[in-house]
């Protein structure tokens, strides 16, 4: 039983250039989410999405979009990446009424030049 | 403004000894409390999960405690190991239907033989 599942686990892109994070679980959960966590910063929410078909913005958005076409997979990109967003991201999962539990990823450590 | 403030920022113990990592916020409505410890490099892996009714909850040598009136927990962990070297995370959620979640910057935890 693998979990959440995050490829790739490092990354370095210029700037301008566009790329997809793929998060998958095999937990049959509703919730996923992607966060960023950056040094001296808690994780904070980017997007989220409570089911198939479906997706929410979080706390910071801009500059990501995201995709939710299978239940088990969560789709992050960067349409033109910025320095900015150079970060460590996760992805998490929950099963709505599980007593609220998080399963996170292992992180995509990514480095944008 | 919801906020979760962590203290102290870092703290190095001798292996065998306890030690208390303190979780204050402002986060409202309260739905959940919870503390993660994070490996460097891994994703965050949950600990103990406490809602308002609850104001103690144990996973083997680590104790949550929450005190919902005044808005503050803590993790102790007893008998420390090497292994519990990491950054402790303490998350609380907030009570809307995206199971929002408001992350602590962590405590760095470093046991020394």
């Amino acid at each position: 039983n693998a979990g959440v599942t995050q490829t790739p686990k490092f990354r370095v892109l210029k700037t301008g250039q566009s790329m997809t994070l793929l998060c998958a679980q095999d937990m049959n959960h509703e919730y996923m989410y992607w966060y960023r966590q950056d040094p001296g910063m808690g994780l904070r929410l980017i997007h989220y999405s409570v089911g198939e078909g479906t997706t929410a913005k979080g706390e910071v958005p801009d500059g990501y979009n995201v995709s939710r076409l299978k239940k088990q997979n969560f789709l992050l990109g960067l349409e033109s990446a910025a320095p900015s967003q150079t970060s460590v991201y996760f992805c998490a999962s929950s099963s709505w009424g599980n007593n609220y539990g998080y399963t996170f990823g292992s992180g995509t450590r990514l480095t944008v030049v | 403004k919801n906020q979760v403030e962590q203290s102290p920022q870092s703290l190095i113990i001798l292996e065998g000894k306890n030690c208390t990592l303190q979780c204050n916020y402002t986060v409202s409505p309260f739905s959940n409390l919870r503390w993660y410890k994070q490996d460097t490099g891994r994703g965050p892996v949950s600990l103990t999960i406490m809602t308002f009714s609850e104001n103690t909850k144990s996973n083997g040598r680590y104790t949550a405690t929450l005190d919902a009136d005044t808005k503050q927990s803590s993790l102790h962990i007893t008998a420390s190991q090497l292994s519990d070297s990491a950054s402790y995370i303490c998350v609380v959620g907030e009570q809307t239907g995206a199971n929002n979640l408001f992350f602590g910057t962590g405590t760095r935890l470093t046991v020394i033989p």
